[in-house]
Protein backbone atom coordinates (compact mmCIF):
# COMPACT_ATOMS: atom_id res chain seq x y z
CA UNK A 1 0.00 0.00 0.00
CA UNK A 2 0.91 3.69 -0.49
CA UNK A 3 1.64 6.17 2.13
CA UNK A 4 4.21 8.80 3.56
CA UNK A 5 5.48 9.73 7.10
CA UNK A 6 6.09 13.01 7.73
CA UNK A 7 8.43 12.91 10.50
CA UNK A 8 7.86 16.44 12.19
CA UNK A 9 4.49 17.71 13.27
CA UNK A 10 6.41 20.99 13.82
CA UNK A 11 9.23 22.71 12.36
CA UNK A 12 10.91 26.12 13.74
CA UNK A 13 13.63 28.17 11.77
CA UNK A 14 14.76 31.62 11.61
CA UNK A 15 14.52 34.04 8.74
CA UNK A 16 17.55 33.69 6.09
CA UNK A 17 18.16 30.43 7.76
CA UNK A 18 17.62 26.86 6.02
CA UNK A 19 14.81 24.38 5.95
CA UNK A 20 14.22 20.95 6.04
CA UNK A 21 10.43 19.41 6.16
CA UNK A 22 11.83 15.48 5.95
CA UNK A 23 9.57 13.39 4.50
CA UNK A 24 9.54 8.87 3.98
CA UNK A 25 7.38 7.17 1.76
CA UNK A 26 6.29 3.25 1.50
CA UNK A 27 4.82 2.11 -1.89
CA UNK A 28 5.03 -1.33 -3.58
CA UNK A 29 5.91 0.20 -7.41
CA UNK A 30 7.61 3.61 -8.18
CA UNK A 31 5.48 6.39 -6.85
CA UNK A 32 4.99 9.62 -8.20
CA UNK A 33 5.65 11.72 -5.16
CA UNK A 34 4.20 15.99 -4.09
CA UNK A 35 4.83 18.28 -1.52
CA UNK A 36 2.01 20.88 -1.03
CA UNK A 37 1.62 23.67 1.01
CA UNK A 38 -1.30 25.49 2.55
CA UNK A 39 -1.49 28.93 4.25
CA UNK A 40 -3.92 30.06 6.60
CA UNK A 41 -7.30 30.06 4.86
CA UNK A 42 -6.05 29.32 1.33
CA UNK A 43 -6.05 25.96 -0.64
CA UNK A 44 -3.43 23.09 -0.84
CA UNK A 45 -0.80 24.29 -3.86
CA UNK A 46 1.66 22.27 -5.07
CA UNK A 47 5.07 22.97 -4.46
CA UNK A 48 6.72 20.58 -6.73
CA UNK A 49 6.57 17.27 -7.74
CA UNK A 50 8.17 13.57 -8.60
CA UNK A 51 7.24 11.45 -11.33
CA UNK A 52 10.46 9.50 -12.39
CA UNK A 53 12.52 11.98 -14.03
CA UNK A 54 15.37 13.21 -12.61
CA UNK A 55 15.47 12.85 -8.53
CA UNK A 56 16.43 16.23 -7.91
CA UNK A 57 12.97 18.20 -8.57
CA UNK A 58 13.09 22.24 -8.13
CA UNK A 59 9.97 23.72 -7.36
CA UNK A 60 7.75 27.24 -6.94
CA UNK A 61 9.82 29.64 -4.32
CA UNK A 62 12.80 28.38 -4.31
CA UNK A 63 12.40 24.93 -3.02
CA UNK A 64 13.32 21.67 -4.11
CA UNK A 65 13.03 17.76 -2.72
CA UNK A 66 15.65 14.82 -3.58
CA UNK A 67 14.08 11.61 -4.23
CA UNK A 68 16.20 8.84 -2.93
CA UNK A 69 15.12 5.62 -3.72
CA UNK A 70 17.67 4.02 -1.12
CA UNK A 71 16.48 5.54 1.71
CA UNK A 72 12.63 5.48 0.59
CA UNK A 73 12.94 9.86 1.12
CA UNK A 74 11.46 12.98 -0.59
CA UNK A 75 12.75 15.43 1.94
CA UNK A 76 11.97 19.24 0.89
CA UNK A 77 14.72 21.73 1.54
CA UNK A 78 15.26 25.42 1.15
CA UNK A 79 18.64 27.56 1.53
CA UNK A 80 17.06 30.29 3.23
CA UNK A 81 13.39 30.71 4.76
CA UNK A 82 11.75 33.84 4.34
CA UNK A 83 8.68 35.29 6.80
CA UNK A 84 6.22 34.25 4.03
CA UNK A 85 7.50 30.44 4.07
CA UNK A 86 5.59 29.87 7.44
CA UNK A 87 2.36 27.20 6.12
CA UNK A 88 1.57 23.37 6.78
CA UNK A 89 3.16 21.79 4.07
CA UNK A 90 2.10 18.12 3.42
CA UNK A 91 3.59 15.55 1.19
CA UNK A 92 2.21 13.29 -0.67
CA UNK A 93 2.54 9.81 -3.07
CA UNK A 94 0.32 8.92 -5.62
CA UNK A 95 -0.88 5.93 -7.39
CA UNK A 96 -3.12 5.88 -10.79
CA UNK A 97 -6.78 4.16 -10.77
CA UNK A 98 -7.95 5.63 -13.58
CA UNK A 99 -7.13 9.08 -12.48
CA UNK A 100 -4.39 9.95 -9.87
CA UNK A 101 -5.36 8.95 -6.23
CA UNK A 102 -3.49 10.75 -3.58
CA UNK A 103 -2.44 9.95 -0.24
CA UNK A 104 -1.52 12.84 2.24
CA UNK A 105 1.26 12.67 5.18
CA UNK A 106 0.12 14.00 8.29
CA UNK A 107 1.60 17.39 7.53
CA UNK A 108 4.63 19.49 9.19
CA UNK A 109 4.00 23.22 10.45
CA UNK A 110 6.45 25.65 9.17
CA UNK A 111 7.37 28.69 11.75
CA UNK A 112 9.42 31.10 11.03
CA UNK A 113 10.79 33.39 13.35
CA UNK A 114 12.45 37.42 12.55
CA UNK B 1 -4.66 32.31 -12.26
CA UNK B 2 -8.10 30.21 -12.24
CA UNK B 3 -8.90 28.94 -9.10
CA UNK B 4 -11.34 26.13 -7.27
CA UNK B 5 -13.79 28.07 -4.54
CA UNK B 6 -15.27 26.39 -1.81
CA UNK B 7 -18.64 27.84 -0.17
CA UNK B 8 -19.28 28.14 2.65
CA UNK B 9 -15.68 28.87 4.61
CA UNK B 10 -17.74 27.58 7.83
CA UNK B 11 -20.53 25.41 8.22
CA UNK B 12 -22.33 24.66 11.90
CA UNK B 13 -25.18 22.24 11.69
CA UNK B 14 -26.92 19.75 14.66
CA UNK B 15 -26.40 16.49 14.67
CA UNK B 16 -28.64 14.96 12.21
CA UNK B 17 -29.10 17.53 9.41
CA UNK B 18 -28.68 17.15 6.33
CA UNK B 19 -25.38 19.45 4.68
CA UNK B 20 -24.31 20.87 1.17
CA UNK B 21 -21.14 21.37 0.63
CA UNK B 22 -20.41 23.58 -2.91
CA UNK B 23 -17.45 23.38 -5.20
CA UNK B 24 -16.54 25.42 -8.02
CA UNK B 25 -13.98 23.63 -10.28
CA UNK B 26 -11.58 25.40 -12.79
CA UNK B 27 -13.89 25.51 -15.55
CA UNK B 28 -12.28 23.32 -18.45
CA UNK B 29 -11.35 20.60 -15.25
CA UNK B 30 -13.06 17.51 -16.07
CA UNK B 31 -12.03 14.97 -12.95
CA UNK B 32 -13.23 16.13 -9.42
CA UNK B 33 -12.60 15.23 -5.81
CA UNK B 34 -13.59 15.35 -2.56
CA UNK B 35 -11.08 15.41 0.22
CA UNK B 36 -11.42 15.75 3.84
CA UNK B 37 -9.32 15.90 6.75
CA UNK B 38 -10.46 15.48 10.41
CA UNK B 39 -8.42 18.27 12.73
CA UNK B 40 -5.40 16.56 13.61
CA UNK B 41 -5.70 13.83 10.96
CA UNK B 42 -4.42 13.17 7.88
CA UNK B 43 -5.89 14.97 4.55
CA UNK B 44 -7.87 11.35 3.38
CA UNK B 45 -9.46 10.70 -0.15
CA UNK B 46 -13.53 10.29 -0.25
CA UNK B 47 -14.32 10.35 -3.74
CA UNK B 48 -13.86 11.19 -7.38
CA UNK B 49 -15.73 12.26 -10.37
CA UNK B 50 -15.66 12.05 -14.15
CA UNK B 51 -18.19 12.20 -16.36
CA UNK B 52 -21.57 12.45 -14.21
CA UNK B 53 -20.25 9.32 -12.68
CA UNK B 54 -17.89 8.05 -9.43
CA UNK B 55 -15.38 6.69 -10.60
CA UNK B 56 -13.99 5.92 -7.21
CA UNK B 57 -15.21 6.40 -3.67
CA UNK B 58 -13.41 5.27 -0.10
CA UNK B 59 -14.51 3.11 2.49
CA UNK B 60 -15.49 6.30 4.20
CA UNK B 61 -17.95 7.47 1.60
CA UNK B 62 -21.09 5.68 2.76
CA UNK B 63 -24.68 5.94 1.75
CA UNK B 64 -25.03 9.30 3.66
CA UNK B 65 -22.49 10.84 1.39
CA UNK B 66 -23.17 11.90 -2.32
CA UNK B 67 -21.80 14.20 -5.24
CA UNK B 68 -23.50 15.89 -7.82
CA UNK B 69 -22.97 17.74 -10.88
CA UNK B 70 -26.18 20.17 -10.56
CA UNK B 71 -24.88 22.09 -13.75
CA UNK B 72 -21.92 22.97 -15.64
CA UNK B 73 -19.84 24.69 -12.67
CA UNK B 74 -20.85 23.79 -9.58
CA UNK B 75 -19.79 20.38 -7.71
CA UNK B 76 -21.46 19.16 -4.71
CA UNK B 77 -20.84 17.23 -1.52
CA UNK B 78 -24.11 16.07 0.05
CA UNK B 79 -24.43 14.73 3.53
CA UNK B 80 -27.86 13.14 4.48
CA UNK B 81 -27.62 12.76 8.46
CA UNK B 82 -24.46 14.37 9.55
CA UNK B 83 -22.83 12.86 12.62
CA UNK B 84 -20.50 13.97 14.94
CA UNK B 85 -17.48 12.24 13.56
CA UNK B 86 -18.48 14.53 9.98
CA UNK B 87 -16.66 17.63 11.86
CA UNK B 88 -14.04 17.88 9.68
CA UNK B 89 -11.88 20.32 6.86
CA UNK B 90 -13.75 19.32 3.38
CA UNK B 91 -11.78 19.63 0.17
CA UNK B 92 -12.47 19.84 -3.23
CA UNK B 93 -10.05 19.58 -6.00
CA UNK B 94 -10.13 19.38 -10.07
CA UNK B 95 -7.80 18.57 -12.63
CA UNK B 96 -8.15 18.94 -15.87
CA UNK B 97 -7.48 15.03 -17.11
CA UNK B 98 -5.97 12.16 -14.87
CA UNK B 99 -2.94 11.13 -15.82
CA UNK B 100 0.08 11.77 -13.33
CA UNK B 101 1.37 15.20 -15.24
CA UNK B 102 -2.27 16.48 -14.16
CA UNK B 103 -2.22 18.43 -11.24
CA UNK B 104 -4.86 18.55 -8.66
CA UNK B 105 -5.80 22.05 -7.90
CA UNK B 106 -7.24 22.51 -4.77
CA UNK B 107 -10.06 24.84 -3.23
CA UNK B 108 -9.65 26.92 0.34
CA UNK B 109 -11.82 24.38 2.24
CA UNK B 110 -15.16 24.30 4.26
CA UNK B 111 -14.84 23.40 7.88
CA UNK B 112 -17.53 21.71 9.04
CA UNK B 113 -18.96 21.18 12.97
CA UNK B 114 -21.86 18.87 13.68
CA UNK B 115 -22.89 19.72 16.93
Amino acid sequence: AQSVTQLDSHVSVSEGTPVLLRCNYSSSYSPSLFWYVQHPNKGLQLLLKYTSAATLVKGINGFEAEFKKSETSFHLTKPSAHMSDAAEYFCVVSFLRGFQKLVFGTGTRLLVSP
Amino acid sequence: EPEVTQTPSHQVTQMGQEVILRCVPISNHLYFYWYRQILGQKVEFLVSFYNNEISEKSEIFDDQFSVERPDGSNFTLKIRSTKLEDSAMYFCASSESAGESYEQYFGPGTRLTVT
